[in-house]
């Protein structure tokens, strides 16, 4: 059974820090890994999707790796700004559904 | 740009009440899924649809069932709401199932009393 961990469950750094948030995931076989960002009390908003045959992908100060092999995705951000405080969470996809982690919830000091 | 829109933002009901959630997607998207997310569980799948009038069981249906109708709608229902329901419920949709990503709605935030 797939099982997909976010370590740390909380962070918090000072603006303009770059700061890297792990995902682990126990199956290797999946289809692809999605980063959402989500505001309190609002829906997920997609960041990055990386197919599993792709090692990365970058939009703007976001850049998401993908390791298949040892079932670990990081999301990295760059110059981060109090903006970006949010909770983040990864997603792998299976055949027919998606597993979820709990979530790293990030704050961003100014 | 996707949309997914859901009925309502915030939803107060009464314990045993029949309670319908509405999503819809304007994608043409062939799956559609509900979620209910809860502090320290993080998101668990309730049902998901890939076909007008086909559903599947997710992970934790008890208490649950759905109807899609049509393409672009899939329906929450709770039978008779009880308080162990209170929570965060999401609508995604993706337009082929695991192979790319997923659009979420806002989110109903339903409080069962």
């Amino acid at each position: 059974k797939q099982e997909v961990t976010q370590i740390p469950a909380a962070l918090s750094v000072p603006e303009g820090e770059n700061l890297v948030l792990n995902c682990s995931f126990t199956d290797s076989a999946i289809y692809n890994l999605q980063w959402f960002r989500q505001d309190p009390g609002k829906g997920l908003t997609s960041l990055l999707l990386i197919q599993s045959s792709q090692r990365e992908q970058t939009s703007g100060r976001l850049n998401a790796s993908l390791d298949k092999s040892s079932g670990r995705s990081t999301l990295y951000i760059a110059a981060s700004q109090p903006g970006d405080s949010a909770t983040y969470l990864c997603a792998v996809s299976g055949t027919y559904k998606y597993i979820f982690g709990t979530g790293t919830r990030l704050k961003v000091l100014a | 740009d996707v949309k997914v829109t859901q009925s309502s933002r915030y939803l107060v009901k009464r314990t045993g009440e029949k309670v319908f959630l509405e999503c819809v997607q304007d994608m043409d998207h062939e799956n559609m899924f509900w979620y209910r997310q809860d502090p320290g569980l993080g998101l668990r799948l309730i049902y998901f649809s890939y076909d007008v009038k086909m559903k599947e069981k997710g992970d934790i249906p008890e208490g649950y069932s759905v109807s899609r109708e049509k393409k672009e709608r899939f329906s929450l229902i709770l039978e008779s709401a009880s308080t162990n329901q209170t929570s965060m419920y999401l609508c995604a949709s993706a337009p082929a199932v695991g192979r790319y990503e997923q659009y979420f709605g806002p989110g109903t935030r339903l409080t069962v009393t």
